[in-house]
């Protein structure tokens, strides 16, 4: 089975500290993704990658930023943590984009809280 | 803009009784994927089914099948002899292909089983 693994599951910044999720997956998955988890919110992208090096910005791309310098490891960085970035992080990969094919494997998620 | 909606946030079922799950969505893409993934308490979110638009019959998982209505654009989910192990969020999710490999989640629907 896919395993996508986030390193930490729980992380406290404070505001204006820089801060790095990191993500991992082990099935040579093209693609990956990092997803913002709230309340009423559903599920909404961050930023996905198709292929090392690349990125994609999804539907609140601000105030992040990603890495991807190696097919397996997919990053994600708050340059300085606000209260607004709160939340659960969610990273996902799938094999590619292909139709039914973009099936995503979740991590179990990074629950950041920014004090 | 495609979107998907899911218009109960939170349903409750017996144990063993059947449940039904909505979720519409908004396209005007022809050849389109559709998915319902479950997120468990705590636990990470994993695929419970997925339906081709281009399919006609109803792709069915187990206890878990869909009624998938085109021209309705209504995709809900069916889950039958719930279990307490059911209990979940459950998110409607659409893929429309492309480049942009961006799956657009409704909010969830928060699934109790009462025993």
């Amino acid at each position: 089975d896919v395993k996508v693994t986030q390193s930490s599951r729980y992380l406290v910044k404070r505001t204006g500290e820089k801060v790095f999720l990191e993500c991992v997956q082990d099935m040579d998955h093209e693609n990956m993704f990092w997803y913002r988890q709230d309340p009423g919110l559903g599920l909404r992208l961050i930023y996905f990658s198709y292929d090392v090096k690349m990125k994609e910005k999804g539907d609140i791309p601000e105030g992040y930023s990603v890495s991807r310098e190696k097919k397996e490891r997919f990053s994600l960085i708050l340059e300085s943590a606000s209260t607004n970035q709160t939340s659960m992080y969610l990273c996902a990969s799938s094999l590619d984009l292909a139709g039914g094919t973009n099936v995503l494997t979740f991590g179990a998620g990074s629950r950041l809280t920014v004090l | 803009a495609q979107t998907v909606t899911q218009s109960q946030p939170e349903m409750s079922v017996q144990e063993a009784e059947t449940v039904t799950l909505s979720c519409t969505y908004d396209t005007s893409e022809s050849d389109y994927y559709l998915f319902w993934y479950k997120q468990p308490p705590s636990r990470q979110m994993i695929l419970v089914i997925r339906q081709e638009a281009y399919k006609q019959q109803n792709a069915t998982e187990n206890r878990f099948s869909v009624n998938f209505q085109k021209a309705a654009k209504s995709f809900s989910l069916k889950i039958s002899d719930s279990q307490l192990g059911d209990a979940a969020m459950y998110f409607c999710a659409s893929y429309w292909g492309g480049s942009q490999g961006n799956l657009i989640f409704g909010k969830g629907t928060k699934l109790s089983v009462k025993p």
